[in-house]
Formats: structure tokens, sequence, C-alpha cells
């Protein structure tokens, strides 16, 4: 059964670090979407992504953050300087289209910031 | 902003008991309700998606029932089992927005 796969499972950087993180949405999926848990906290939405550009984002979303489809597989999320509040669950989940379909989540990066 | 609460927050039960928990939400601008199951290391797997008032599904042991008037839904575990053991999410769909959790539920089952 096709899955949305992340990498890595866990990444320890270091605060003003950037990291990326990876995720290979579903092949035939259209629509990305970028969530964090900090944890103890709900799951939040950070960004969804459709037709090769951002569709929308939370506040979170700010010019530390980015999205990108480099090359139609993977889709990666970049911090470019990182905060110790950013450590988080970070996961990615894709869809196929419109109505009612779910949404398939990856099994998430673990990021620490120290 | 949307709210959605889920309750109780844990709950721990004896293997073979039945349980059942919570999620609110608003019942206004409503579109569908997912519910998601996720055990630690893993991804959070989708159990159902409820898009009518009054809609009722099942998947074996578990069961999810809808009120849309009045923003809630259940989930249902008949003779929990130790594989049982995980946190179910709910999620609100209004359609044209992303998915707003909630805190999920962690449930135990203890044999």
């Amino acid at each position: 059964e096709p899955e949305v796969t992340q990498t890595p499972s866990h990444q320890v950087t270091q605060m003003g670090q950037e990291v990326i993180l990876r995720c290979v949405p579903i092949s035939n999926h259209l629509y990305f979407y970028w969530y964090r848990q900090i944890l103890g906290q709900k799951v939040e939405f950070l960004v969804s992504f459709y037709n090769n550009e951002i569709s929308e984002k939370s506040e979170i979303f700010d010019d530390q953050f980015s999205v990108e489809r480099p090359d139609g597989s993977n889709f990666t999320l970049k911090i470019r300087s990182t905060k110790l509040e950013d450590s988080a669950m970070y996961f990615c989940a894709s869809r196929s289209g419109t109505g009612y379909n779910e949404q398939f989540f990856g099994p998430g990066t673990r990021l620490t910031v120290l | 902003i949307l709210n959605v609460e889920q309750s109780p927050q844990s709950l721990h039960v004896q293997e073979g008991d039945s349980t059942n928990f919570t999620c609110s939400f608003p019942s206004s601008n409503f579109y569908a309700l997912h519910w998601y199951r996720w055990e630690t290391a893993k991804s959070p797997e989708a159990l159902f998606v409820m898009t009518l008032n009054g809609d009722e599904k099942k998947k074996g042991r578990i069961s999810a029932t809808l009120n849309t008037k009045e923003g809630y839904s259940y989930l249902y575990i008949k003779g929990s089992q130790p594989e049982d053991s995980a946190t179910y999410l709910c999620a609100f769909d209004s359609g044209n927005t992303p998915l707003v959790f909630g805190k999920g539920t962690r449930l135990s089952v203890i044999a």
C-alpha cells in the first residue's frame, strides 16, 4: 500500500542552524501539507501546497520557513535559523484531490533544537 | 479561531472492556470530521471520514458516530485489546482550510 515517507526520523541541531526536513508524498497525490506537534500540544497546521505553490499558511509559518517540491517527488520543509521553540514533531501529509478524501500522514520527523 | 476538543485526555481500560471518547467541534462551516489512530513512532492512520449528520461508520471493533448539529462525534471501541493502545485524534475539516486537530485521547489497554 502506498505511504508517505519522511526523513530523517530524528534530527538534532544547534540553535541558529538551518535544517531541511524531507517528505515523499504518495505519488498521485496533488495536495501536500506540513503540520507540527510540540510535545503535549495539538497538531498544528503550518502550510499547504498545491500546483507548485503555497496555497495556505499559518501564522507559525514565518519568513524562517520555506517549502519546496524540487523534483516532482520530494516535498521539503526548510527552517533557516532554528530556534529552541521549533523543537517539535513535524508531519508531512498528502491527499489525492478534492472531496472527502483523507490526508495520509508520514511518520514524522522529531526535530530537537539545542 | 476554530476549537476542537477531545475528552478524556487519557484513558486506561482493561482488556475486553468497551470504551468511548468524544470529539467536539464547531457546528458551523462543517465539511467533514476525520478520525485518526496514532501509534508512537508510526504515521497517524486514517480511521474514518464522517460527513453526514447521523453518520455511523464501523471498522472491525471500532465505530464512530456524528452529530453535526450539536458538534460532536463519538468513537467507540468494543472489547478493547492491547493493540488498540494509541492516541486517537479527531480533526475538523471545513472544506477549504486545513484540518484543525484536537489534542487527542491517549488510550492504554491493560492486558
